[in-house]
């Protein structure tokens, strides 16, 4: 089976602060991709990253990063200095052999002025 | 701009009307993806095309509800006999796939529906 962990329902932060949020994920395939996405208000799903089982090199996009590691099966996000723009809610999504993307419950990121 | 546009974005419809969403992919894109969200919860998978066929259903889409994807371009998601169960953010999203490879899923921003 297949499944998406994010432990972490809201996190509130104050601007300019660090924040991580995590993912968990179990599968038995030995080929994944792993996935970020962020959704605001508007609702429209924007993809962040997309990262493959056999890459385990970690991700830095400006103020974003990204830590991958198979040993405990975690792909975690982090977000540097945040933007009240950066408010929304994330979701890390993982796909397999079926192809079919599996999504964790998402965490709400609340940024404070 | 060339990104997945959803129309209507919002519709509100009383029970047991029908409904019908209509998704254009991005141009060069040969996978169209529908996906289903309420409050709280990530995407659910409801059905995927590659060109013109629909290639798999999820058991969520129940024969009220059907997709097409005519000439593999454009497509439409149709609810026949709305129930207020159905309220929801309809999500389409495109992907292209070369060889055994798929890229990246892009979505759309989304069909609000209420059913009142």
């Amino acid at each position: 089976a297949q499944k998406v962990t994010q432990a972490q329902t809201e996190i509130s932060v104050v601007e300019k602060e660090d924040v991580t949020l995590d993912c968990v994920y179990e599968t038995r395939d030995t080929t994944y991709y792993l996935f970020w996405y962020k959704q605001p208000p508007s609702g429209e799903l924007v993809f962040l990253i997309r990262r493959n089982s056999f890459d385990e090199q970690n991700e830095i996009s400006g103020r974003y990063s990204w830590n991958f590691q198979k040993s405990t099966s975690s792909f975690n996000f982090t977000i540097t200095a945040s933007q009240v723009v950066d408010s929304a809610v994330y979701f890390c999504a993982l796909r397999g052999n079926n192809r079919k993307l599996i999504w964790g419950l998402g965490t709400s990121l609340a940024v404070n002025p | 701009d060339t990104g997945v546009s959803q129309d209507p974005r919002h519709k509100i419809t009383k029970r047991g009307q029908n409904v019908t969403f209509r998704c254009d992919p991005i141009s060069e894109h040969n996978r169209l993806y529908w996906y289903r969200q309420t409050l709280g919860q990530g995407p659910e998978f409801l059905t995927y095309f590659q060109n013109e066929a629909q290639l798999e259903k999820s058991r969520l889409l129940s024969d009220r509800f059907s997709a097409e994807r005519p000439k593999g371009s454009f497509s439409t998601l149709e609810i026949q006999r709305t129930e207020q169960g159905d309220s929801a953010m309809y999500l389409c999203a495109s992907s292209s796939q070369q060889g055994s490879w798929e890229n990246t899923i892009y979505f759309g921003e989304g069909s609000w529906l209420t059913v009142v």
